[in-house]
């Protein structure tokens, strides 16, 4: 079964610092895509990052960026310079084969401290 | 640039009431998607639509659940007998392909008393 795993419900991190957030899942296939999706107290799902499997280079965007290691089956967020706006659940997203329905991690909360 | 709306942003209802939730998707996308997240929980499947017909429904889409898309843009949630456990938010998704990255609507926060 393909699953998705993040491991910290929660992690904090000083303003300005930088944070490491993981993901693991697992599947049988060689071609798929990753995401990472921002969740704010709003609870509005934004996009942060797509990764696609058969790219070697890690995908980033801005102050974001991925370690994806594929053999391991990791997909970790990286979030640079850290902002007060990053604080948010976030949440790692694998579209099942077949229906390409997402299959989420159980989140996790960043708190970004002054 | 374009974006997945979604109608009411809350609802509030009772318990054996029926409810539609209305979401309008990126016009020229093709995957349509309903989501729900418990308070405090992951975010959950519930049914994904294309070609006009569903191509997976989760468990918790039992009979008292059904999707539609009337008009070509429009496409919508329907609880027939709203029970207290189907308090969530309901998010609705869209993708241009399959494996696309999908756009979420801002979601309808249902509460059933």
């Amino acid at each position: 079964a393909q699953t998705v795993t993040q491991s910290q419900p929660e992690m904090s991190v000083q303003e300005a610092e930088t944070v490491t957030l993981s993901c693991t899942y697992d599947t049988s296939e060689s071609d798929y895509y990753l995401f990472w999706y921002k969740q704010p107290p709003s609870r509005q799902m934004i996009l942060v990052i797509r990764q696609e499997a058969y790219k070697q280079q890690n995908a980033t965007e801005n102050r974001f960026s991925v370690n994806f290691q594929k053999a391991a089956k990791s997909f970790s967020l990286k979030i640079s310079d850290s902002q007060l706006g990053d604080a948010a659940m976030y949440f790692c997203a694998y579209p099942n084969s077949g229906t390409y329905k997402y299959i989420f991690g159980t989140g996790t909360r960043l708190k970004v401290l002054a | 640039e374009p974006e997945v709306t979604q109608t009411p942003s809350h609802q509030v209802t009772q318990m054996g009431q029926e409810v539609i939730l209305r979401c309008v998707p990126i016009s020229n996308h093709l995957y349509f998607y309903w989501y729900r997240q418990i308070l405090g929980q992951k975010v959950e499947f519930l049914v994904s639509f294309y070609n006009n017909e569903i191509s997976e429904k989760s468990e918790i889409f039992d009979d008292q659940f059904s999707v539609e898309r009337p008009d070509g843009s429009n496409f919508t949630l329907k609880i027939r007998s709203t029970k207290l456990e189907d308090s969530a938010m309901y998010f609705c998704a869209s993708s241009l392909a399959g494996r696309e990255t999908q756009y979420f609507g801002p979601g309808t926060r249902l509460l059933v008393l």
